[in-house]
């Protein structure tokens, strides 16, 4: 069955940065993308980029555009998602989701990334 | 971007009655390919969101058929025909036809 595994909980002080994996089974890892999405306290879903699992391509979110970069190791089938300069808006439930053709049809667990001094 | 928004942001639902949520894009979710990527997830409480309908109506596997969805354009519907206990959760629209994604705000759906 498909899973996608996310790493544990952080915890950063503002301008540091964070890499949250996302170990993906059950499937041809190359076969599909990843996108990530993150939900601060309360709120709702912000998509903040995708990248392809077969050659790499990303497109992020423009918000974010200098301060995330998106991967993928083949060789394990993980996803990883770094974000750096932290605020303390960037605080979030971070998740990946596996892109199919109808849509975000698996998620990960879920990573919470907390930013305080 | 495009902007999702929901209706209402909150539902309080007897069990055994219907449930609508309405969508509406600021602009257009049908692609040129005749598609249009509008779809809709749950997310349940403490839970990662689920897909619950892809490509406006089409619902994804495993959701049951008292969940269905319909629109064209800008305007969409999500309707639970019949509500029960672990419906609960917040409903979120989402947009795939420009990047970035976006997602409306969604809908909290809770049982009287």
């Amino acid at each position: 069955q498909v899973q996608l595994v996310q790493s544990g909980a952080e915890v950063k002080k503002p301008g540091a940065s964070v890499k949250v994996s996302c170990k993906a089974s059950g499937y041809t890892f190359t076969s599909y993308g990843i996108s990530w999405v993150r939900q601060a306290p309360g709120q709702g879903l912000e998509w903040m980029g995708w990248i392809s699992a077969y050659n790499g391509n990303t497109n992020y979110a423009q918000k974010l555009q200098g301060r995330v970069t998106m991967t993928t190791d083949t060789s394990t089938s993980t996803a990883y998602m770094e974000l750096r300069s932290l605020r303390s808006d960037d605080t979030a439930v971070y998740y990946c989701a596996r892109v199919a053709r109808v849509g975000f049809d698996y998620w990960g667990q879920g990573t919470l990334v907390t930013v305080s001094s | 971007d495009i902007v999702m928004t929901q209706t209402p942001l909150s539902l309080s639902v007897t069990p055994g009655q219907p449930a609508s949520i309405s969508c509406k894009s600021s602009q257009s979710l049908l692609h040129s390919d005749g598609k249009t990527y509008l779809y809709w997830y749950l997310q349940k409480p403490g839970q990662s969101p689920q897909l619950l309908i892809y490509e406006v109506s089409s619902r994804f596997s495993g959701v049951p058929d008292r969940f269905s969805g319909s629109g064209s354009g800008t305007d969409f519907t999500l309707k639970i025909s019949r509500v029960e206990a672990e419906d609960v959760g917040v409903y979120y629209c989402m947009q795939g036809i420009h990047l970035p994604q976006t997602f409306g705000q969604g809908t909290k759906l809770e049982i009287k």
